[in-house]
C-alpha cells in the first residue's frame, strides 16, 4: 500500500508570493491534517479535513488556508509568504478519528 | 503556549542500554498520548500509543508509561540499537474531540552509540 505522499518535495519562493501544496492520502483514509515543522516552534498543527469539511484548525493566521477534495486528496495554501513561514509542511492521514496518522516526507518550503 | 514538553533537546546511550525519554503535558484535557520517531528528510512514523485509561503499553522493546497525577510520560527502549538513532516526538490530543489535532512537543535526539 503505498504511503501519504507530498510535492512538491522542495520549494523556493520569494516573500510576498504565495504557494499551493499538494497531499495524497494513504488509500482509503478520509482524514488529512497538515503540520508545520521549524526549529524554533517544533511540530505545530495547521488544520485537519475529513471528507471534505475543514474539522480542527490550529493558530495561525488567515493566510494559511486549505482544502480537502472528493477523493480525500488535500492542498494547503499560504498566501503573502514572509520569511518566517521557511519550514518543513508536513501532511498526515488517517482513516478516522480514533485512527493512527500516517506522515508523508514533507515539502521543504523556503521563503527568499 | 507550549503544552507538550520535551526538556531533554538530546540524549546519548550506549547499544544495549535503555533509553529513556520523557515528556511532560500541562493540558489536563489530554487523554491520548503518542510517540513518533523521526529520521532526517522523512515524515515522523508511527511508534506506539497510551490511553489516559491505561498506565503502560509495551510493544516489543518499546514501553510507553503514562503518570496522569504528574502529567508525565515517558518511552522506555530496551534494549537500544544504533537504528534507534533519530528524532523522538511526544505528542499529545483530546481523543473525546472530533478530528485529529496533535500537540507535540519539540523532540529528542537520541543516539545510541555502539
Amino acid at each position: 500500500k503505498a504511503g501519504v505522499t507530498q510535492t512538491p518535495r522542495y520549494l523556493i519562493k520569494t516573500r510576498g508570493q504565495q504557494v499551493t501544496l499538494s497531499c495524497s492520502p494513504i488509500s482509503g483514509h478520509r482524514s488529512v491534517s497538515w503540520y508545520q515543522q521549524t526549529p524554533g516552534q517544533g511540530l505545530q498543527f495547521l488544520f485537519e479535513y475529513f471528507s471534505e469539511t475543514q474539522r480542527n484548525k490550529g493558530n495561525f493566521p488567515g493566510r494559511f488556508s486549505g482544502r480537502q477534495f472528493s477523493n480525500s486528496r488535500s492542498e494547503m495554501n499560504v498566501s503573502t509568504l514572509e520569511l518566517g513561514d521557511s519550514a518543513l509542511y508536513l501532511c498526515a492521514s488517517g482513516r478516522a478519528q480514533k485512527e493512527t496518522q500516517y506522515f508523508g516526507p514533507g515539502t521543504r518550503l523556503l521563503v527568499l | 503556549d507550549q503544552q507538550v514538553k520535551q526538556n531533554s533537546p538530546s540524549l546519548s546511550v550506549q547499544e544495549g542500554r535503555i533509553s529513556i525519554l520523557n515528556c511532560d503535558y500541562t493540558n489536563s484535557m489530554f487523554d491520548y498520548f503518542l510517540w513518533y520517531k523521526k529520521y532526517p528528510a522523512e515524515g515522523p512514523t508511527f511508534l506506539i500509543s497510551i490511553s489516559s485509561i491505561k498506565d503502560k503499553n509495551e510493544d516489543g522493546r518499546f514501553t510507553v508509561f503514562l503518570n496522569k497525577s504528574a502529567k508525565h510520560l515517558s518511552l522506555h527502549i530496551v534494549p537500544s540499537q544504533p537504528g534507534d538513532s533519530a528524532v523522538y516526538f511526544c505528542a499529545a490530543k483530546i481523543d473525546s474531540n472530533s478530528g485529529y489535532a496533535l500537540n507535540f512537543g519539540k523532540g529528542t535526539s537520541l543516539l545510541v552509540t555502539p
